[in-house]
């Protein structure tokens, strides 16, 4: 069964640093694509990026380019989103999700909810 | 960049109607696009991929067509758990745009 687990709720300070983690089990992880998407309070879903495990190769969406990171672990089937300096505007529910056998994202993490707030 | 715009960005509906929500991009995309259910406080769900392939352990009551720039999503027979907001996304060439959302709530 496919899964993925991400790391829990965070609260933080305005220019504190973050990395939360998306640890995936059940299948190959190294050849299917893990994407981020960012939900903010009763807001839509807005896709950050995405990540191919096997060769770390990494797209962002216009909006997040430059703001976060994404990378992975091969070695623990583990992708990562960081921030260097987080704003109050980075409070969001983040998900990690793989993309799907044919298309689409087919697999969702349970989220992780971000707070930022002095 | 391309853009993913839907319609209505909500409505409401009686249990038993047929629902159709439109989904349209900014740039011919062919038949890469994919739909999702969020259901209030929940995660995401891959209802349809290809524009109209229903994700294996989805209700048939879902149904995809279109091509290019113009999708649409029906809901035939609307049940209670389809309370939800749905949204159309654009993958395979990077950025894998969401659009906006369509809210479906019960009259």
């Amino acid at each position: 069964e496919v899964q993925l687990v991400q790391s829990g709720a965070e609260v933080k300070k305005p220019g504190e640093s973050l990395k939360i983690s998306c640890k995936a089990s059940g299948y190959t992880f190294s050849t299917y694509w893990i994407a981020w998407v960012r939900q903010m309070p009763g807001k839509g879903l807005e896709w950050m990026g995405i990540i191919y495990p096997d060769d770390s190769d990494t797209r962002y969406g216009p909006s997040f380019e430059g703001l976060v990171t994404i990378s992975a672990d091969k070695s623990i089937t583990t992708a990562y989103l960081q921030w260097d300096s987080l704003k109050p505007s980075d409070s969001a529910m983040y998900y990690c999700a793989r993309a799907g056998e044919s298309g689409g994202v087919s697999n969702w993490g349970q989220g992780t909810l971000v707070t930022v707030s002095s | 960049d391309l853009q993913m715009t839907q319609s209505p960005s909500s409505l409401s509906a009686s249990v038993g109607d047929r629902v159709t929500i439109s989904c349209r991009a900014s740039q011919g995309i062919s038949d890469f696009l994919a739909w999702y259910q969020q259901r209030p406080g929940k995660v995401p769900k891959l209802l349809i991929y290809g524009a109209s392939t229903l994700q294996s352990g989805v209700s048939s009551r879902f149904s995809g067509s279109g091509s290019d720039t113009y999708f649409t999503l029906t809901i035939s027979n609307l049940q209670p758990e389809d309370v939800a907001t749905y949204y159309c996304q654009r993958y395979g060439s990077a950025p894998w745009t969401f659009g906006p959302g369509t809210k479906v709530e019960l009259k």
